[in-house]
């Protein structure tokens, strides 16, 4: 069954230092999206993205962050900057090809800031 | 603005039990409203898409209803087993957005 991945699941990384989360969508999906999860709170939303742009962000989505799909598969997450703050689980999902479709969610990143 | 609840917050039950979790949402524009599991420390399994148009949508033991006029949303478990512990999350789709208004969650804890 197709699934989306996410690379690392656990990263640590020094506060101030940048860091790339990856996915790897569902292959015929259009519609990629990031949301994070600090611990024992909501799954939030960062940012949607489609045809090559993003159609959304949320507050969280400050000029820290970008995203970018570099090639046909993959889709980055970007944090320039990090903060002790940004310590979440990172989650990617999918959807399509409509966008009222079913989101498919990755394994998640751990990321802690130290 | 859109606002999603769940209650119980935990729910622990002895196997063999029918269960109801239930999920509030404040906007009853939505496009669809997805039920997923959440294994501790893992990510997000979609179990049931309900869209704005359906009632209700079945797979085994899962039945999930949808009623827009009164913002509800719930998900049936029926004959619970232990492999069901797990946290429980609803998350609704507005029109004219991408982004899914996920709720608290349901923590549910069944015993043999």
């Amino acid at each position: 069954e197709p699934e989306v991945t996410q690379t690392p699941s656990h990263q640590v990384t020094q506060m101030g230092q940048e860091v790339i989360l990856r996915c790897v969508p569902i292959s015929n999906h259009l519609y990629f999206y990031w949301y994070r999860q600090i611990l024992g709170q909501k799954v939030e939303f960062l940012v949607s993205f489609y045809n090559n742009e993003i159609s959304e962000k949320s507050e969280i989505f400050d000029d820290q962050f970008s995203v970018e799909r570099p090639d046909g598969s993959n889709f980055t997450l970007k944090i320039r900057s990090t903060k002790l703050e940004d310590s979440a689980m990172y989650f990617c999902a999918s959807s399509g090809p409509l966008a009222d479709g079913e989101a498919f969610f990755g394994q998640g990143t751990r990321l802690t800031v130290v | 603005k859109q606002e999603v609840t769940q209650i119980p917050a935990a729910l622990s039950v002895p196997e063999g039990e029918n269960l109801v979790l239930n999920c509030s949402f404040t906007d009853s524009a939505i496009y669809n409203l997805q039920w997923f599991r959440q294994d501790p420390g893992k990510g997000l399994t979609s179990l049931l898409l309900i869209q704005s148009s359906q009632r209700e949508q079945t797979s085994g033991r899962l039945n999930a209803s949808l009623d827009k006029s009164s913002g509800r949303s719930t998900l049936y478990i029926a004959a619970s087993q232990p492999g069901d512990s797990a946290t429980y999350l609803c998350a609704a789709l507005s029109y004219n957005t991408d982004k899914l208004i996920f709720g608290t969650g349901t923590r549910l804890q069944v015993f043999p």
